[in-house]
Order: structure tokens, then C-alpha cells, then sequence
């Protein structure tokens, strides 16, 4: 099984900065990689897939990196809607596995 | 527009069997693949299970393997996952979830329609 490994656990930043949360894997996955956000009481939303291409309709200021086993998404400008968990998902292999994710708060 | 609703999900005893449903609609129902992503109250995502869309091939996690089944009607338009022998750790929010890309080659890759969920509660 591969593990995804999310870091930091929680982010607190201020409107307007660059919040920029990691993701790392235990095995090489190439760019196998989607990103997700959840906001409480709500279903996750696809935000990122193939390690950098942004979903249909997501702002420009998110934005996803990495290969292999490291992996970046950015939030190049944070707003207060932007409050939630993210979370890293590997589709390379079975069985398909996310990270623990990563609380995003506004400072 | 995608849409898919999950229901079934009720408080049960262990040892107890559930069967949740989802049913689709908004896209072609028999080319994409679904699976089932859970969370337990206050945790992470975890992946369940997955099915091809023609129902023919079909993955679990090894921590319901052999006790819940993932099946689907194409007539129908409706995803199943039956659930037998629940225990107290399979307490969780429910989603049906659906692949973004059609199921040609291969399945299992990123979710892009995800549903509102349905909440299965495990406990005597």
C-alpha cells in the first residue's frame, strides 16, 4: 500500500498570503496524484489531477506541483473561502490511498 | 450536470447487514467507473471500494474484503454496496464518488462528482 504522508497537519495564514501544503509518498507514484478540498459538512471537490492540472472552474490562484514522490499544492493568494482540509489522493495503484490531510485556517 | 445520491445508510447493530445505494444521473452511467470513499466522524478519506463501468472488474480494501460486496445496475442507473458482518470501525459518512475519466483502459483515478454522502452508524 502506498502512504501519503500530508504535512503540515494544520496551516493558519493570512488573507492574501501563499499557503503551500505538501504531500509525499512512500513509493515513486510518476504524477498519479489528485487534490481535494472538504469543507465541513460537505462532499470533497476534485481541485487538482495528474499533479498539476486544475479541475474545471478552479481559480487560477491554486495550483499543484511535484513528481514522484514529493507533491506541492499552492494557494497563491488565500481568501477566507478558501477555510477547509485538504486532502492528496494516489491513483497509481491498488489499493488507492489519501493522505491524512491538511487543515487549512484563516489567520 | 453530474449528480449522484447516496442512500441506505441507518444505524445498525454489528454483526448486522446494510445495503447502500447510489444512484447517478447527468453523465453516461455504464462508461465511467464508481467507487466508495468513507470517513469515520472527525477523520480522513478513506477509499472503500471500486467498479469498472461495466461491473466486470472490481477492487476492495483489504479492511472490507470479504465482507462487502460492490455492485451496480446499468439499467438502473444505480451503484450497490452491500454490507455484511459491520462492525463498530465501519461507522462512517459514505460517498459515492465517480471517476473523471471514462473507464477505457483502466479504472480508479481521480474522483470529480462526488456525492452529499450517507451516514452508516455501527453500535449496540
Amino acid at each position: 500500500e502506498i502512504v501519503m504522508t500530508q504535512s503540515p497537519a494544520t496551516l493558519s495564514v493570512s488573507p492574501g498570503e501563499r499557503a503551500t501544503l505538501s504531500c509525499r509518498t512512500s513509493e515513486n507514484i510518476n504524477t498519479y496524484v489528485a487534490w481535494y478540498q472538504q469543507k465541513p459538512g460537505q462532499a470533497p471537490r476534485l481541485l487538482i489531477y495528474g499533479a498539476s492540472t486544475r479541475a474545471t472552474g478552479l481559480p487560477a490562484r491554486f495550483s499543484g506541483s511535484g513528481s514522484g514522490t514529493e507533491f506541492t499544492l499552492t494557494i497563491s493568494s488565500l481568501q477566507s473561502d478558501d477555510s477547509a482540509v485538504y486532502y492528496c489522493h494516489q491513483y497509481v495503484s491498488w489499493p488507492l490511498t489519501f493522505g491524512g490531510g491538511t487543515k487549512v485556517e484563516i489567520k | 450536470e453530474v449528480q449522484l445520491l447516496e442512500s441506505g445508510g441507518v444505524l445498525v447493530r454489528p454483526g448486522e447487514s446494510l445495503r447502500l445505494s447510489c444512484a447517478a444521473s447527468g453523465f453516461t452511467f455504464s462508461d465511467y467507473a464508481l467507487s466508495w470513499v468513507r470517513q469515520a466522524p472527525g477523520k480522513g478519506l478513506e477509499w472503500v471500494a471500486s467498479i469498472d463501468g461495466s461491473g466486470g472488474r472490481r477492487y476492495y480494501a483489504v479492511s472490507v474484503q470479504g465482507r462487502f460486496t460492490f455492485s451496480r445496475d446499468n439499467s438502473k442507473n444505480t451503484v450497490f454496496l452491500q454490507m455484511n458482518s459491520l462492525r463498530a470501525d465501519d461507522t462512517a459518512t459514505y460517498y459515492c464518488a465517480k471517476d473523471r475519466r471514462p473507464s477505457g483502459t483502466g479504472f480508479g483515478f481521480e474522483f470529480d462528482s462526488w456525492g452529499h454522502g450517507t451516514p452508516v452508524t455501527v453500535s449496540s
